[in-house]
């Protein structure tokens, strides 16, 4: 089985600084992929990034980027310049590949940022 | 951009009531999906379903539910006699593959059931 774990329930970083949540997992597997969601207060689960695990390359979009490291089965996130808008509740998820039919995801507990102006 | 689109966005419920949750999935999506959110904790995985019939699903989808794509175009979720503890936010989801680029979620449907 996957599991997922989000050790930070809670964070806070001011506007315009940088700041990284974390994320483990645990599998078994050896193809897989990581991504990381945003519920935003609307409660909309907003897809950030999304890592394959077989690609060493750390996954960025804009200011999202990720520090993905296989042997230890982390997958965290780096947030910079941080917005406003970035205040939100941050999910980690794995999802295994699969040949066949379609592919679930197993989600962390979650961090809840709020980002101070 | 397309979008997922979920309706109701809030349904009030009794206990031992049917309900049908709708989604409306990405037109050229092939996969689709729901999941559920107990206020407070995790999204939790409830069924996948491809080419017409359930491709996976999870401990928590009981013979309570059940998924249908009725016309092409609808993909619903119905709860035959809901409980207190199936109150929660139900997402939709549809992708254009087999999901490993991620998801286009709907924004909810969250279920009070009294």
């Amino acid at each position: 089985a996957q599991t997922v774990t989000q050790s930070q329930p809670e964070m806070s970083v001011q506007e315009a600084e940088t700041v990284t949540l974390s994320c483990t997992y645990d599998t078994s597997e050896n193809n897989y992929y990581l991504f990381w969601y945003k519920q935003p207060p609307s409660r909309q689960m907003i897809l950030v990034i999304r890592q394959e695990a077989y690609k060493q390359q750390n996954a960025t979009e804009n200011r999202f980027s990720v520090n993905f490291q296989k042997a230890a089965k982390s997958f965290s996130l780096k947030i910079s310049d941080s917005q406003l808008g970035d205040t939100a509740m941050y999910f980690c998820a794995f999802m295994k590949h699969e040949i066949t039919g379609a592919n679930n995801l197993f989600f962390g507990t979650g961090t809840r940022l709020t980002v101070i102006p | 951009e397309p979008e997922v689109t979920q309706t109701p966005s809030h349904q009030v419920t009794q206990m031992g009531q049917e309900v049908i949750l709708r989604c409306v999935p990405i037109s050229n999506h092939l996969y689709f999906y729901w999941y559920r959110q107990i206020l407070g904790q995790k999204v939790e995985f409830l069924v996948s379903f491809y080419n017409n019939e359930i491709s996976e699903k999870s401990e928590i989808f009981d013979d309570q539910f059940s998924v249908e794509r009725p016309d092409g175009s609808n993909f619903t979720l119905k709860i035959r006699s809901t409980k207190l503890e199936d109150s929660a936010m139900y997402f939709c989801a549809s992708s254009g593959t087999q999901g490993s680029y991620g998801y286009t979620f709907g924004s909810g449907t969250r279920l009070t059931v009294v």
